[in-house]
């Protein structure tokens, strides 16, 4: 079945660590988001990519990064510079054209240890 | 840059009543994308809307959108537990839902 992988689940993360979230798509969807999700604060675009190897910071990209090298696959790093990483991050993709939905992942919840 | 509301933030029904979940945009949409959300997983898409008075309806769940484009509703027949989730309502203001903007979601408990 076609769909997105999330993975980890769950990670945590100790001071001063970078961890790197995966997200693998097999929908051959061209544009891929990262979402940050905050209890009362609903979703928040952290970086998106339309095309392979290129991407835009969202609303909050401070203190992450993110790489496209493969249609497939859209990798976030949560940097040390993030001060406040815990929170549930979603990851989803879109298939170009008109009156088509985002598609979501299952999610990986981060906690800072 | 484009807010939207949702209201209530949290609702509790009995079983088998009727409910409406609302999203408001502080501008006109071009498009408007319903999701629902178990606690700690993805989001799973349920109906997407476009045109003003536009109405879509799935199994017990109907989604309009104002003739202004700048409100939309979500409402529930005869509420059952499978309806329990978070309802997450997300703005297109592109008009290729390249990037949404999502409300701050409304909390449905469903009770026996």
């Amino acid at each position: 079945d076609g769909g997105i992988t999330q993975s980890p689940k769950y990670l945590f993360r100790k001071e001063g660590q970078n961890v790197t979230l995966s997200c693998e798509q097999n929908l051959n969807h061209d544009a891929m988001y990262w979402y940050r999700q905050d209890p009362g604060q609903g979703l928040r675009l952290i970086y998106y990519s339309q095309i392979v190897n290129d991407f835009q910071k969202g609303d909050i990209a401070e203190g992450y990064s993110v790489s496209r090298e493969k249609k497939e696959s859209f990798p976030l790093t949560v940097t040390s510079a993030q001060k406040n990483p815990t929170a549930f991050y979603l990851c989803a993709s879109l298939r170009q054209g008109q009156n088509q939905p985002q598609h979501f992942g299952d999610g990986t919840r981060l906690s800072i240890l | 840059s484009q807010e939207l509301e949702q209201s209530p933030q949290s609702l509790i029904v009995q079983e088998g009543k009727n409910l409406t979940i609302n999203c408001t945009s502080s501008k006109t949409l071009y498009g408007l994308y319903w999701y629902k959300q178990k606690y700690g997983e993805g989001l799973i898409f349920l109906m997407m809307l476009q045109k003003g008075g536009e109405e879509k309806s799935h199994e017990k769940i109907t989604a309009k959108l104002d003739e202004k484009k700048q409100q939309s509703s979500l409402h529930i027949t005869a509420s059952q537990p499978s309806h329990a989730g978070i309802y997450l309502c997300g703005a297109d203001g592109t008009g290729t839902a390249s990037k949404l903007t999502f409300g701050t979601g409304t909390r449905l408990q469903v009770t026996l």
